[in-house]
């Protein structure tokens, strides 16, 4: 079955520490996304890439950074620098043609709680 | 910047009724418009895009409708049942993106489909 794959479902960590969220696709989609979602406020973009070995900023993207090595995954790793990490984190991808991307596709989400 | 709004954030109908979901966007220039649903603690599936040269689509008892010139799209949910019950997302691509092909996403309506 194509499609997103997250894991964790659920990470728990202490304050201070880092912690990368994994996302994998199957879908041969060249731009991949994160998205943080908080309760009551809509999805926030925090990273996006279009294309190996290229990646953007978001909205939000201060105390993250990621990577995308491969086309299949794209991490993002939640740093001691991001003030409010605990979340709930959506990665998504699209395909990518002409510089546009299309219909966007979801994971089913990584739950992040920082005590 | 795109600010994207959805009313009622809240609506509970009785099962077989016919509803409508509403998606208002404060800039008509855009690429295209997609609908998600959301389940508790679940990921976004797509339910309908909408390019920006489309009036409507259809899949199912779902049908969205898109007014550019009135910033609007609705979601209509015709003989409504229990498993409908749902949040409901409606996110934006602007025509001319400045972060590089995002969507803008509403914060959704919690959608209860009682028996």
């Amino acid at each position: 079955d194509g499609g997103i794959t997250q894991s964790p479902k659920y990470l728990f960590r202490k304050e201070g520490q880092n912690v990368t969220l994994s996302c994998e696709q199957n879908l041969n989609h060249d731009a991949m996304y994160w998205y943080r979602q908080d309760p009551g406020q809509g999805l926030r973009l925090i990273y996006y890439s279009q294309i190996v070995n290229d990646f953007q900023k978001g909205d939000i993207a201060e105390g993250y950074s990621v990577s995308r090595e491969k086309k299949e995954s794209f991490p993002l790793t939640v740093t001691s620098a991001q003030k409010n990490p605990t979340a709930f984190y959506l990665c998504a991808s699209s395909i990518s043609a002409g510089g546009r991307s299309y219909e966007q596709y979801f994971g089913p989400g990584t739950r992040l709680t920082v005590t | 910047k795109q600010e994207v709004t959805q009313i009622p954030a809240a609506l509970s109908v009785p099962e077989g009724e016919n509803l409508v979901l509403n998606c208002s966007f404060t800039d008509s220039a855009i690429y295209n418009l997609q609908w998600f649903r959301q389940d508790p603690g679940k990921g976004l599936t797509s339910l309908l895009l909408i390019q920006s040269s489309q009036r409507e689509q259809t899949s199912g008892r779902l049908n969205a409708s898109l007014d550019k010139s009135s910033g609007r799209s609705t979601l209509y949910i015709a003989a409504s049942q229990p498993g409908d019950s749902a949040t409901y997302l409606c996110a934006v691509r602007p025509l001319m993106p400045n972060t590089g092909n995002q969507f803008y996403f509403g914060t959704g309506t919690s959608l209860t489909v009682i028996p």
